[in-house]
């Protein structure tokens, strides 16, 4: 079975923390997705990756970072935790260029106070 | 950019089926999936077409027409563990084949 899994379910921060979101998978997946949903505004991508130490931009990267040392993991960081970045954070990675499915994590609800 | 459209919400019965449309206006089409996700699940993977036609699996069929930049999902003989999000997700040529997603469909069965 494939298997996407985020470091923490829930999470509860102070504003101005620097917070480390971290997803691994077992699969040998090169790509991997970083996604915040929220009611009324779908699934928004922050960041990808498509191999080890690479990554791109998604819609709204503002205020997030990603790190992806091992090709299993990779991590998104908030350098400074603020309020609107509560939220439901999905990871999930895919085989290739052509692939034909991805793979979600759990999530992580993050909460910023 | 991308736009992809989706209905907000729709109730159906149990044993009913239902149809879930989405549309979709972007650069670069290379495929379109439809996934479920259950209120606090992660989302799982129900289909995927990237040439036009229908793809059957089971209860869940899905149609793209490119032309027409529409995609439907269709849901036979519903049942009550079906009531759950439905999201439509375009994979797009540019920025290594990224994944976008539309705002999801909730879809509620009843008795």
């Amino acid at each position: 079975d494939v298997k996407v899994t985020q470091s923490s379910r829930y999470l509860v921060k102070r504003t101005g923390e620097k917070v480390f979101l971290e997803c691994v998978q077992d699969m040998d997946h090169e790509n991997m997705f970083w996604y915040r949903q929220d009611p009324g505004l779908g699934l928004r991508l922050i960041y990808f990756s498509y191999d080890v130490k690479m990554k791109e931009k998604g819609d709204i990267p503002e205020g997030y970072s990603v790190s992806r040392e091992k090709k299993e993991r990779f991590s998104l960081i908030l350098e400074s935790a603020s309020t609107n970045q509560t939220s439901m954070y999905l990871c999930a990675s895919s085989r290739g260029q052509a692939y034909t499915e991805a793979f979600f994590g759990q999530g992580t609800r993050l909460t910023v106070v | 950019g991308q736009n992809i459209d989706q209905p907000t919400e729709m109730t159906a019965t149990e044993g009913a089926i239902v149809q879930i449309n989405c549309t979709y206006q972007t650069s670069g089409f290379n495929g379109l999936f439809w996934y479920q996700q259950h209120a606090g699940e992660a989302p799982t993977f129900l289909s995927y077409n990237v040439l036009d036609g229908l793809e059957e699996k089971g209860r869940f069929s899905s149609f793209l027409s490119r032309s027409k930049g529409y995609s439907y999902l269709l849901l036979k003989e519903l049942q009550m563990k079906d009531s759950a999000s439905y999201l439509c997700a375009v994979r797009l040529y540019y920025g290594n084949n990224r994944l976008a997603f539309g705002k999801g469909n909730q879809v509620v069965v009843i008795p």
